[in-house]
């Protein structure tokens, strides 16, 4: 089974700084599927980014993007320009596909506070 | 017009009650699944639903039994609740991809039901 660590149990950021949070995963397969969910206090499962594990090419929403390095087995997003609204548990997730079906497997979260 | 909707949003009970949460989700999707957020916030997949058709089931007690009436709709019934149950428990639902065609298969999630066994 596939496994992801987030290393960082706790980070904190000033407000307009930019903070990167650190994920890695192993697997066996060639291509697959890398996501960050953020969880406000609201406990809500938001989707932040997604990337395919196929293209190069780093995924990007706004102020968030990732460092894909398919190669260290390493996911890390970057928060640019932090504002308070971001401040939440931050989610690293990887979708495995098991008999016929996919699952996600996630990290154990980073939370994030941001600092005014 | 909420995408994935749990009832409901929290549930408090005494310990050997029996309880069901309620999932719908309006998307199309034809996958749907149950995890289970502890008290650590570690997220664990419980269960997955494929067009009603039980797909993964992940060493859970037999006391939950999940049950698709239909592809839009996946409720979590579960049996002589113990103070171990307290949790999160998220609904999920995707587009699953099958065979090589690659589709939008984000996993959508509702807001959770909090539960807690006294």
């Amino acid at each position: 089974a596939q496994t992801v660590t987030q290393s960082q149990p706790e980070m904190s950021v000033q407000e307009a700084e930019t903070v990167t949070l650190s994920c890695t995963y192993d697997t066996s397969e060639s291509d697959y599927y890398l996501f960050w969910y953020k969880q406000p206090p609201s406990r809500q499962m938001i989707l932040v980014i997604r990337q395919e594990a196929y293209k190069q090419q780093n995924a990007t929403e706004n102020r968030f993007s990732v460092n894909f390095q398919k190669a260290a087995k390493s996911f890390s997003l970057k928060i640019s320009d932090s504002q308070l609204g971001d401040a939440a548990m931050y989610f690293c997730a990887y979708r495995e596909t098991q008999g016929g079906s996919e699952k996600l497997v996630f990290g154990k979260g980073t939370k994030l506070t941001v600092n005014p | 017009d909420t995408a994935v909707s749990q009832t409901p949003k929290y549930l408090v009970t005494q310990m050997g009650n029996d309880k069901s949460i309620k999932c719908e989700q309006n998307l199309g999707h034809d996958t749907m699944y149950w995890y289970k957020q502890d008290s650590k916030k570690f997220l664990k997949i419980m269960f997955s639903y494929n067009n009603k058709e039980l797909i993964i089931n992940e060493t859970v007690p037999n006391r939950f039994s999940p049950k698709s009436p239909d592809k839009a709709h996946l409720n979590l019934h579960i049996n002589s609740l113990e103070l171990g149950d307290s949790a999160v428990y998220f609904c999920a639902s995707s587009q699953w991809a099958s065979g090589s065609m690659k589709v939008e298969d984000t996993q959508y999630f509702g807001p959770g039901t909090r539960l807690t066994v006294l």
